[in-house]
């Protein structure tokens, strides 16, 4: 079964911490994306990646096909990166498979 | 640019109610879709078009029926709308279905309630 999980589902940090966000899956995928959910609902990608690392800003994402898990990373966090980050895998079908989200607060 | 436009953002509904949720994007992209947001679930896929004139099910169709209008516009239709299907509605799109090296684009999304 194609599974994601995401953890941690709830995560608080001080402003200026490291954020690590943490997506496994269970079999082998084609592309893994990485959404943002805002406090408001409305949803924007972030990275689709499919090996390696790419880096937006403060926000990295890396992906390690063997042991099947991506990561999410915030540097330098800051009160607007509060939000629900979403990652979702593309299981060599065409449509994608969505993990719960983890709810991320940095407090100020 | 518009990005994706869904409308309404909000909707109450009796059981048995029909309607319809509008989704529309000026992209030119040739893939759209329909997910719902349930409190601790994942995204979920109702329908998506590959393509203008094409409409496949999705992890969760029953219940629903989708339009895909022209290359723009993609409808959701709830015929007879039931308690199980309140839930938070989004339209998306992207270039090619297969999701790889394409970006989503995600509407606003849609509140609805059935009483």
């Amino acid at each position: 079964k194609n599974e994601v999980e995401q953890s941690p589902q709830n995560l608080t940090a001080q402003e200026g911490e490291f954020i690590t966000i943490n997506c496994s899956y269970s079999v082998g995928i084609s592309a893994l994306h990485w959404l943002q959910q805002h406090p408001g609902g409305g949803i924007v990608s972030l990275f689709m990646l499919s090996s390696g690392k790419k880096k937006h800003g403060r926000l990295i994402a890396t992906i390690n096909i063997q042991e099947k898990h991506s990561s999410l990373h915030i540097t330098a966090s800051h009160p607007r990166d509060s939000a629900v980050y979403i990652c979702a895998a593309l299981f060599g079908n065409e449509k994608l498979t969505f993990g719960t989200g983890t709810r991320l607060t940095i407090i100020p | 640019n518009a990005g994706v436009t869904q409308t309404p953002k909000f909707q109450v509904l009796k059981t048995g109610q029909s309607m319809t949720l509008q989704c529309a994007q000026d992209m030119n992209h040739n893939s759209m879709y329909w997910y719902r947001q349930d409190p601790g679930m994942g995204l979920r896929l109702i329908y998506y078009s590959a393509s203008e004139g094409t409409t496949d099910k999705g992890e969760v169709p029953n219940g629903y029926n989708v339009s895909r209008l022209n290359k723009r516009e993609f409808s959701l239709r709830l015929e007879s709308a039931a308690p199980s299907q309140t839930s938070v509605y989004f339209c998306a799109s992207s270039e090619a279905l297969r999701g790889t090296g394409e970006k989503l684009f995600f509407g606003s999304g849609t509140q609805l309630s059935v009483l």
